[in-house]
């Protein structure tokens, strides 16, 4: 079954205490980004990746990072986690370049950072 | 920088009703429009999707228009029905580019 799996779904933390999200695709696609949901502001694109080793910034990356060491996975690192970081995240992933096709999502990770 | 503008926020019809959102977008090298539906709780899947070469798609009760000389398109859901609600979010992006724009999303209620 394709799959977009990240982890954690949800987690709490708190101020600075460093933490990755997980995510993983088992579709061999090229592309993957990360995105953060906030009320009234939708879906902002904080990095993505066309293939392994190649990443650039979105439209949202400060005080996140990524890697893409393997084209199955694409974590992303919250070095010293701030409360403005409290959202709802997700991972997408399309087989070539965006506007190709369809944005396949994860299942979201929630956030909170007290 | 690129911007996707939707409207309204929210939306609130009875079912069987007809529904429109509607998108403005300013990168004039976008050519492909998607739209997602976001149940509460679950992650955003599309819907229908439109290429500038193309003025409408229909799937069903589902439809979307594009205009591409105003820069605006828009979803077209008839004979609503319950399960229509959640949050709906265009998009817009160019073929081959690396960013995908969404607007802020309309959140669709369908009173039975």
């Amino acid at each position: 079954e394709a799959q977009v799996t990240q982890n954690p779904r949800y987690l709490i933390t708190v101020t600075g205490k460093k933490l990755t999200v997980t995510c993983s695709q088992n579709m061999n696609h090229e592309y993957m980004s990360w995105y953060r949901q906030d009320p009234g502001l939708g879906l902002r694109q904080i990095y993505y990746s066309m293939n392994v080793e190649v990443t650039d910034k979105g439209d949202v990356p400060e005080g996140y990072k990524v890697s893409r060491k393997e084209k199955r996975n694409f974590p992303l690192i919250l070095e010293s986690p701030s409360p403005n970081q409290t959202s709802l995240y997700f991972c997408a992933t399309t087989p070539g370049a965006v506007g190709t096709g369809e944005l396949f999502f994860g299942e979201g990770s929630r956030l909170t950072v007290l | 920088g690129e911007n996707v503008e939707q409207h309204p926020s929210t939306l609130s019809v009875q079912e069987g009703d007809s529904a429109v959102i509607k998108c403005t977008y300013s990168d004039s090298a976008s050519n492909y429009f998607p739209w997602y539906k976001q149940e509460l709780g679950k992650r955003p899947q599309l819907i229908i999707d439109i290429r500038s070469n193309v003025g409408e798609k229909k799937d069903q009760r589902i439809a979307v228009t594009l205009n591409k000389t105003a820069k605006h398109f828009s979803l077209h859901i008839t004979e609503t029905q319950p399960e229509d609600s959640a949050v709906y979010f265009c998009a817009a992006s160019e073929t081959g580019g690396f960013k995908t724009i969404f607007g802020a999303g309309t959140r669709l209620f369908v009173k039975a």
